[in-house]
């Protein structure tokens, strides 16, 4: 069954700090992988994507995303956090063809000065 | 600039009653979705559209009802029938970016049944 899996609920982090939110997914096939970011009471805003090609990618607001097809991960990271970046992240993988798309939980993150 | 609107951005209703959440987008995508949003849960698909005049079932259809008259509208009705309709609303949509299929979502609508 495909599932995703954000084993962390909520992150606190020092602004400046670097962070690291996981993601673990379960697919049957190659997925596409995508990070989105919420802020509280609106849509989510999608911050990068992997489609295919190099495991690294970057995304907006400086984040990157390192795909690890061996252990079936897709973890988020920021180098320095920015006290804006406080928000509900939410990892998901979607079809090759077709419509369903299966999200995390998300992690929340706060970050203090 | 386009984008996805939804209206209204807060809605109470009184059990039993039907409501409407509208979805508007001007991106010129084909496909349409409703998640449902509660605390812990994630993102759940309620229906999607491919296509006017076409919808299939997500998830957690139950109680919900869908129309695609026009591309650029996906109105979502919860019925009276949804036991738990207390939840976050969100209308997204999408269109191939390199052979798959990239969500673009709306600002989002909350209903609370008093």
């Amino acid at each position: 069954a495909q599932s995703v899996t954000q084993p962390d609920i909520h992150i606190t982090v020092s602004e400046g700090a670097s962070l690291e939110l996981r993601c673990n997914y379960s697919y049957g096939a190659t997925p596409y992988l995508f990070w989105y970011v919420q802020s509280p009471g609106q849509g989510l805003q999608l911050l990068l994507k992997y489609f295919s090609g190099d495991t690294l990618v970057q995304g907006i607001k400086g984040f990157e995303a390192e795909f690890k097809r061996s252990q079936s991960s897709f973890n988020l990271r920021k180098p320095s956090v920015h006290w804006s970046d406080a928000a509900e992240y939410f990892c998901a993988v979607g079809p090759r063809s077709g419509n369903q798309f299966y999200f995390g939980t998300g992690t929340s993150l706060t970050v203090i000065p | 600039d386009g984008g996805i609107t939804q209206s209204p951005k807060y809605l109470f209703r009184k059990e039993g009653q039907n409501v409407t959440l509208s979805c508007e987008q001007n991106l010129n995508h084909d496909a349409m979705y409703w998640y449902r949003q509660d605390p812990g849960q994630g993102l759940r698909l309620i229906y999607y559209s491919q296509i006017v005049n076409d919808f299939q079932k997500g998830d957690i259809a139950e109680g919900y009802s869908v129309s695609r008259e026009k591309k650029e509208s996906f109105p979502l009705t919860v019925t009276s029938a949804q036991k738990n309709p207390t939840a976050f609303y969100l209308c997204a949509s999408s269109i191939p970016v390199s052979g798959a299929n990239v969500l673009t979502f709306g600002a989002g609508s909350r209903l609370t049944v008093l």
